[in-house]
Formats: structure tokens, C-alpha cells, sequence
């Protein structure tokens, strides 16, 4: 099983420039979700999304924007980076038992933006 | 609005030793907990949750976590840790059942020394 696929896997940027890190799921999961991760923050949500067609805001969505055309795909993109944005991203999609979710996480994006 | 503490960011353990890695959250209404681990260069995933019932969970890997409402904490242990156990370890906490969003905790780096 694929599971959750990110691309690309690293990426460089410089400020200014705009791009779209690719999540794609195999597991038939509604709800998607994006984070960051940073040193000595822990994961911070960005966006999520509950199924295809519908989109929110997280923790911390200011400079990204989303879209859910799909259940298999939801792509993040950056429309002018900023190095505030250096950071590794995660996208996750949940899974749902017991009345609760599980989280399957991608391995990760890692963006610098110089 | 919910938060947790992880208070350890670096856990520094000989093998075969016994390791607590502790949580503690704070939060208006009731709590569901969670355990996540992240090998290095891996997206997270799943150690245990708790969501009611008993206050000792045990998950994945010989891990296990206990519920303490009245200390508002849920620590991490394992009695008897091994190199592979070498990881990032957050808590995480929602809500509700039925919360897709999480709320992380910063993250607790488990060194294991052979």
C-alpha cells in the first residue's frame, strides 16, 4: 500500500517564487490535513479538509492555500515564499474507528526559501 | 482552547533501561489523547490513544501511556527500551471525538546509548 505520497521530497525556493507541494492518498480517507513542522514547535495544522469540494483553515494558513477536487489528492500551494515558510511540511489523511482518527502522515516536504 | 507540554525535548536513555517521556495538557472540556512517533526521515505515526475507560493504554512497540486526569498528564513508558526505539515522540490532544484537528505537543527526541 502506498499509503500517503508527498511530492517532492526536498525543494528549494527563493522568496518570491510560488509552487504546489503534491499530497495523493490511496485509502479512500474524507478528511486530509497539512502541517509544519518546526524546531521547538511541534506540528502546526494549516489546512484541512473534510472531504472533495470543501477546504479549511487551520492553525497557522496565512501564505498557503489549498483545494480538494478529489478524495485522492489535496495539494498545498505557496503563492509567494517567504523564509518564514522554510519548514518541513506534512499531509496526513484520517482514518476513522472507534469513533475517533487515526492520522497516516506522508513522509514529509521539506522546503527552504532563501 | 487545549494546549500540551511536553517537558523533555531530548530523552537520552541506555538500552534495556526503562524510559518515561512526559505529557501534560491543559484543556476546558473533556480530553482524548494521543501518542505519535516519528523515525528519523518518516512521517508520524501512531504509538496509542486514549479516549475512556481505562487510564493505562497500551500501544504499538511494548509502549504504553497513562491516563491522569487529576495531574493532567499522560506519560510515555516503556520498560525496556532498544536502539530501533531511537525516535521523536509527541503528544497530542483533541477535543471531541470527532475532532479531526489536533493539537500537538513540541516533541520529545528519544536517544537510546548502546
Amino acid at each position: 500500500n502506498a499509503g500517503v505520497t508527498q511530492t517532492p521530497k526536498f525543494q528549494v525556493l527563493k522568496t518570491g517564487q510560488s509552487m504546489t507541494l503534491q499530497c495523493a492518498q490511496d485509502m479512500n480517507h474524507e478528511y486530509m490535513s497539512w502541517y509544519r513542522q518546526d524546531p521547538g514547535m511541534g506540528l502546526r495544522l494549516i489546512h484541512y479538509s473534510v472531504g472533495a469540494g470543501i477546504t479549511d483553515q487551520g492553525e497557522v494558513p496565512n501564505g498557503y492555500n489549498v483545494s480538494r477536487s478529489t478524495t485522492e489528492d489535496f495539494p498545498l500551494r505557496l503563492l509567494s515564499a517567504a523564509p518564514s515558510q522554510t519548514s518541513v511540511y506534512f499531509c496526513a489523511s484520517t482514518r476513522w474507528s472507534g469513533g475517533t482518527g487515526e492520522l497516516f502522515f506522508g513522509e514529509g516536504s521539506r522546503l527552504t526559501v532563501l | 482552547a487545549q494546549s500540551v507540554t511536553q517537558l523533555d525535548s531530548q530523552v537520552p536513555v541506555f538500552e534495556e533501561a526503562p524510559v518515561e517521556l512526559r505529557c501534560n495538557y491543559s484543556s476546558s472540556v473533556s480530553v482524548y489523547l494521543f501518542w505519535y512517533v516519528q523515525y528519523p526521515n518518516q512521517g508520524l505515526q501512531l504509538l496509542l490513544k486514549y479516549l475512556s475507560g481505562s487510564t493505562l493504554v497500551k500501544g504499538i512497540n511494548g509502549f504504553e501511556a497513562e491516563f491522569n486526569k487529576s495531574q493532567t498528564s499522560f506519560h510515555l513508558r516503556k520498560p525496556s527500551v532498544h536502539i530501533s526505539d531511537t525516535a521523536e515522540y509527541f503528544c497530542a490532544v483533541s477535543d471531541r471525538i470527532g475532532n479531526e484537528k489536533l493539537t500537538f505537543g513540541t516533541g520529545t527526541r528519544l536517544t537510546i546509548i548502546p
